[in-house]
């Protein structure tokens, strides 16, 4: 079964300084990995993906990820973060063979708080 | 486009009463999935709906089903309802089934439900 870990329940960074969320998969085969983002009582948003290709890919909002084969690792990165990019953020993968009984399989998902 | 919209968006409950929640996907999108987030146990996949047939199942009691109609809306029912079962239910939707989907998943914005 896919597994997804996001080490940090909490990330705080002052406005105008790069971020990086992390997040570290298992998956047997290729994985499909997602970034969503979470605003209060709302449901989640789409911020980008990696499906195969480059291994930095680039999203919504001026997010990008890395996609790392060897370290099973997908970090959410921006170069100067906003306070509206405060947020729940999660991290989700499937394998490319399909979703199995587990549908898209999220992490637990890490608070942002963007400080003015 | 209209987006995914589920109703009721909030609701309080007793425990062993049941609960009906609805769901209208993206025009056109066939695959409605279903996702239990909690605080301790973040987001976890009820199931899967592609057209009218529960494709996949999450691991959750038999007191969770659902159903899918021709327009493809769909509705989960919980029967007996415990304490436990406080948690938003988020409805998710895809053109095509979870194991065929490269895309992302468009998210409603949950029923939040409180079991009393």
């Amino acid at each position: 079964a896919q597994s997804v870990a996001q080490p940090e329940d909490q990330v705080n960074v002052a406005e105008g300084n790069p971020l990086t969320v992390k997040c570290t998969y298992s998956v047997s085969g290729n994985p499909y990995l997602f970034w969503y983002v979470q605003y209060p009582n709302r449901g989640l948003q789409f911020l980008l993906k990696y499906i195969t290709g480059d291994n930095l890919v680039k999203g919504s909002y001026g997010f990008e990820a890395e996609f790392n084969k060897s370290q099973t690792s997908f970090h959410l990165k921006k170069p100067s973060a906003l306070v509206s990019d405060s947020a729940l953020y999660f991290c989700a993968v499937r394998p490319e063979s399909g979703g199995g009984a587990d549908g898209l399989t999220f992490g637990k998902g890490t608070h942002l708080i963007i400080q003015p | 486009k209209a987006g995914v919209t589920q109703t009721p968006r909030y609701l309080i409950k007793t425990r062993g009463q049941q609960v009906t929640l609805s769901c209208s996907p993206i025009s056109g999108h066939r695959s409605v999935s279903w996702y239990q987030q909690t605080p301790g146990q973040g987001l976890q996949f009820l199931f899967e709906y592609f057209s009218e047939t529960q494709r996949n199942k999450g691991n959750f009691p038999g007191r969770f089903s659902g159903r899918q109609f021709s327009n493809s809306r769909s509705e989960m029912n919980v029967s007996t309802l415990e304490l436990g079962d406080s948690a938003l239910y988020l409805c998710a939707s895809s053109l095509l089934r979870h194991r065929s989907n490269t895309g992302e998943l468009f998210f409603g914005e949950g029923s939040r439900l409180t079991v009393l």
